[in-house]
């Protein structure tokens, strides 16, 4: 079956480490989108990419790196001068077309810094 | 730019009762809307969504919406909820093209017997 897989589901980092979140799509989607969740603060938009070899800054960037070398595969680096890094990160997907237009969710990835 | 105002945070309905879930939004030209839900630790699951044509609309779990251009929302509504209704919804609008949707905050449910 088609979909994004995200892993792992939970990952715990040391406070000055850089970590690196997979996202992983079958779906054959052109565009990917990393969003990042905190409780009461929904979802907030990190970094997305519409094509290979391309990608955008989102609202919140800042501490946060991603390459798209693959239309499968949108990997998001979570860097040491992410100052607040604790929370749920979302990953999505999508194709372009008017009638298909919306996301496709993984599962996501908690992460917390211990 | 886009926006997505959910003005109740958190609201309680009986088991059996009917739902109604707010969302407002901002957008200059002809918005696509959504609606997500999302168990918790979980992603978040399509429920329906409005382009064009008939302002009111059926998703999946028994949900509908009614965009209403004028008051610019797009509220959510269930005649009878279940217990398994119980989790967080997302309104959330876009600007077609691929281009990322804006979400609002959230409204979270909880089913009581």
């Amino acid at each position: 079956d088609g979909g994004i897989t995200q892993s792992p589901k939970y990952l715990f980092r040391k406070e000055g480490q850089n970590v690196t979140l997979s996202c992983e799509q079958n779906l054959n989607h052109d565009a990917m989108y990393w969003y990042r969740q905190d409780p009461g603060q929904g979802l907030r938009l990190i970094y997305y990419s519409q094509i290979v070899n391309d990608f955008q800054k989102g609202d919140i960037a800042e501490g946060y790196s991603v390459s798209r070398e693959k239309k499968e595969s949108f990997p998001l680096t979570v860097t040491s001068a992410q100052k607040n890094p604790t929370a749920f990160y979302l990953c999505a997907s999508s194709i372009e077309g008017i009638l298909d237009y919306g996301y496709t969710f993984g599962s996501g990835t908690r992460l917390t810094v211990v | 730019a886009q926006s997505v105002t959910q003005p109740d945070i958190h609201i309680t309905v009986s088991e059996g009762a009917s739902l109604e879930l707010r969302c407002n939004y901002s957008y200059g030209a002809t918005p696509y809307l959504f609606w997500y839900v999302q168990s918790p630790g979980q992603g978040l699951q399509l429920l329906l969504k409005y382009f064009s044509g008939d302002t009111l609309v059926q998703g999946i779990k028994g949900f509908e919406a009614e965009f209403k251009r004028s008051q610019s929302s797009f509220n959510l509504r269930k005649p009878s909820v279940h217990w398994s209704d119980a989790a967080e919804y997302f309104c959330a609008v876009g600007a077609g093209g691929n281009t990322p949707l804006v979400f609002g905050k959230g409204t979270r449910l909880s089913v009581i017997a």
